[in-house]
């Protein structure tokens, strides 16, 4: 069974900060893993999808990477800034047969990003 | 504005009420998806309907009924709910069930169940 784990639960920093957040899964035998943002009480945002056969992808001050066979992705962010201050969530798509798709959610890392 | 929306955003039902829940995507996706988000637990998949037919039910109880009725709208039916069932409802759209495209979410429905 699938499962995904983020790495720290909670983060405080400096604006200004560069920062990476963790997420590792057991299992790596996926199709995908995306990376959402979530504002409190609210929906998520998808903030970039990284296919396995790639390692990396870029987006503003943001850079996601995968390592599949150890199982590891990273979000760095770059220059963090108070307006980043939320919950993000990593999600895996397993390969399954049958073709229906159904992502795996880690628990999140919430980041507060003081002025 | 992610092109997916929730309407209410909050509901307060009793354990005896029937309410139902509503999402409509204008992003021309073929796949909808429910989810349920608990406090300190992962977002947990509920229904996926790929064009207006349910592919999978993740196991959910009876007292929710998904319907969705075409491929813009996904409603979710609440019957008889418990005070457990309180969590934010996620409603999402992606253009096809294969996990090939990102999944879009709507801002969520705050359930509390009295």
């Amino acid at each position: 069974k699938q499962e995904v784990t983020q790495i720290p639960a909670a983060l405080s920093v400096p604006e200004g900060e560069n920062l990476v957040l963790n997420c590792s899964f057991t299992d790596s035998a996926i199709y995908n893993l995306q990376w959402f943002r979530q504002d409190p009480g609210k929906g998520l945002t998808s903030l970039l999808l990284i296919q396995s056969s790639q390692r990396e992808q870029t987006s503003g001050r943001l850079n996601a990477s995968l390592d599949k066979s150890s199982g590891r992705s990273t979000l760095y962010i770059a220059a963090s800034q108070p307006g980043d201050s939320a919950t993000y969530l990593c999600a895996v798509r397993p390969l399954t047969q049958g073709g229906s798709e159904k992502l795996v959610f880690g628990k999140g890392t919430k980041l507060t990003v003081n002025p | 504005e992610t092109g997916v929306t929730q309407t209410p955003r909050h509901l307060v039902m009793g354990m005896t009420n029937k309410k139902s829940l509503k999402c409509e995507q204008h992003l021309g996706h073929n796949a909808m998806y429910w989810y349920k988000q608990s406090a300190k637990k992962p977002l947990e998949l509920m229904f996926v309907y790929s064009l207006e037919e349910r592919v999978e039910n993740n196991s959910v109880p009876s007292r929710f009924s998904p319907e969705c009725p075409n491929s813009s709208h996904l409603f979710l039916h609440l019957h008889t709910l418990q005070p457990e069932d309180s969590a934010l409802y996620l409603c999402a759209s992606s253009q096809d069930q294969y996990g090939l495209y990102e999944q879009y979410f709507g801002p969520g429905t705050r359930l509390t169940v009295t």
